[in-house]
């Protein structure tokens, strides 16, 4: 079956430390994978995306990611949190074939102390 | 240039009773979709627009849900009647359908079923 799984359902990190968000993923096809970002009182907001090519990636807001096919993972991360990176963060796998249908992770709260 | 906005942002009804949730996309984006994120769980996909036809109604969870986009423009979901496992956060996006993978999504409308 086609899953994303994000282990930690609640992060804490203190302003100033890096910052890295766990995501596998099952999936059947060549994925196309994706970080989704919502902070409070907005919408989500596509942070990074990987398709092919370089399995580095990097997003807006500081933020990178790396897909490694062994390991059926995408992690995200961040060398340096700021408290605005506080949100809830979801990762999301689609098909190569039809990148908008996706499917999320549980997300991950992210909580930053000063 | 506005967003992708979603009306009303809260609603309290009681079991039984009929809610309708208003989706405005991005102008010009014909591909819209309806996601829901029950409380703790994943987001999952509901269904898929392009323009004023249905793609993929693949994700409604019963017949209680009826979606509709007329004229390709804004979309309505309406829950009737509603049922206690309904309550929820309904998100709309919106894309233009180049496969960028980049989905636009409002600030979704949290349905509380008492």
């Amino acid at each position: 079956a086609q899953s994303v799984t994000q282990p930690d359902i609640h992060i804490t990190v203190s302003e100033g430390a890096s910052l890295e968000l766990r995501c596998n993923y099952s999936y059947g096809a060549t994925p196309y994978l994706f970080w989704y970002v919502q902070s409070p009182g907005q919408g989500l907001q596509l942070l990074l995306k990987y398709f092919s090519g370089d399995t580095l990636v990097q997003g807006i807001k500081g933020f990178e990611a790396e897909f490694k096919r062994s390991q059926s993972s995408f992690n995200l991360r961040k060398p340096s949190v700021h408290w605005s990176d506080a949100a809830e963060y979801f990762c999301a796998v689609g098909p190569s074939y039809n990148t908008d249908k996706l499917i999320f992770g549980t997300g991950t709260r992210l909580q930053v102390f000063p | 240039e506005a967003g992708v906005t979603q009306f009303p942002s809260h609603s309290v009804i009681e079991k039984g009773q009929t809610v309708t949730l208003r989706c405005d996309p991005i102008s010009g984006h014909d591909n819209l979709y309806w996601y829901r994120r029950v409380m703790g769980k994943e987001i999952k996909f509901l269904l898929h627009f392009v323009k004023e036809s249905k793609q993929d109604e693949s994700g409604m969870p019963n017949n209680r849900f009826l979606a509709e986009r007329t004229g390709g423009t804004y979309s309505t979901l309406k829950v009737q009647p509603a049922e206690l496992e309904d309550s929820g956060v309904y998100f709309c996006a919106s894309s233009s359908g180049q496969n960028t993978g980049e989905l636009f999504f409002g600030e979704g409308s949290r349905l509380t079923v008492l």
